[in-house]
């Protein structure tokens, strides 16, 4: 299956401030690649899909001002939270689909403290 | 939107149990991917149904999509400890976009 790796694992943000978070698909050229959030216990939810060359697809009640998505080459996609704040303190965590789009490679997602 | 519910939310089992978790949509699915997160993890894909009554089969896990494509079971038999985590089922739609329910968390007791 495709190798997934995400950077940051870990940040510790003041609050205001913008933070970037890339997802590199390591052997798997993805023009589809999805961003998840997860609170504590909480389910995962979907926040947009990022395509490859266009702009991304945002789900409903998540601001695409706030959340910025570049999906730049086939291997990365960044998500950047711009003025982040405490409740933006989350996992956030990105995917690949695979090739026969029956299988989706979750990055080990990047936990966000901002204080 | 896609709403997918999933119950128990939580389940302690005795090791050698059975264990069951419901997964249940508010709309007709094209398909449904099971995912298994480890505390601290993240997801890891388990296995895709995509048809109507589809059964699969892994080992002692069993998973099932329902006739009307809008729920979905996992059945793991006599449960070990290596079977500790949270079961998410995750609903697609026509767009390929998947939403998750809301997991059950297993915990087995040795």
């Amino acid at each position: 299956g495709a190798v997934v790796s995400q950077h940051p694992s870990r940040v510790i943000c003041k609050s205001g401030t913008s933070v970037k978070i890339e997802c590199r698909s390591l052997d798997f050229q993805a023009t589809t690649m999805f961003w998840y959030r997860q609170f504590p216990k909480q389910s995962l939810m979907l926040m947009a899909t990022s395509n490859e060359g266009s702009k991304a697809t945002y789900e409903q009640g998540v601001e695409k001002d706030k959340f910025l998505i570049n999906h730049a080459s086939l291997t990365l996609s960044t998500l950047t939270v711009t003025s982040a704040h405490p409740e933006d303190s989350s996992f956030y965590i990105c995917s690949v689909r695979g090739t026969s789009w029956d299988t989706q490679y979750f990055g080990p997602g990047t936990r966000l403290t901002v204080l | 939107g896609q709403q997918v519910m999933q119950i128990p939310q939580y389940q302690h089992v005795q090791e050698g149990e059975d264990f069951t978790t419901y997964c249940n949509s508010s709309t007709t699915l094209s398909n449904i991917q099971w995912y298994k997160q480890r505390p601290g993890g993240h997801p890891v894909f388990l296995i895709q149904l995509v048809k109507s009554g589809e059964v699969k089969k892994q080992k002692r896990l069993t998973f099932q999509f329902g006739e009307a494509k809008k729920n979905s079971s996992l059945h793991i038999t006599a449960t070990q400890t290596t079977d500790v985590g949270t079961y998410f089922c995750a609903g697609g739609n026509t767009g390929n976009q998947f939403y998750f329910g809301t997991g059950t968390s297993l915990t087995v007791i040795p």
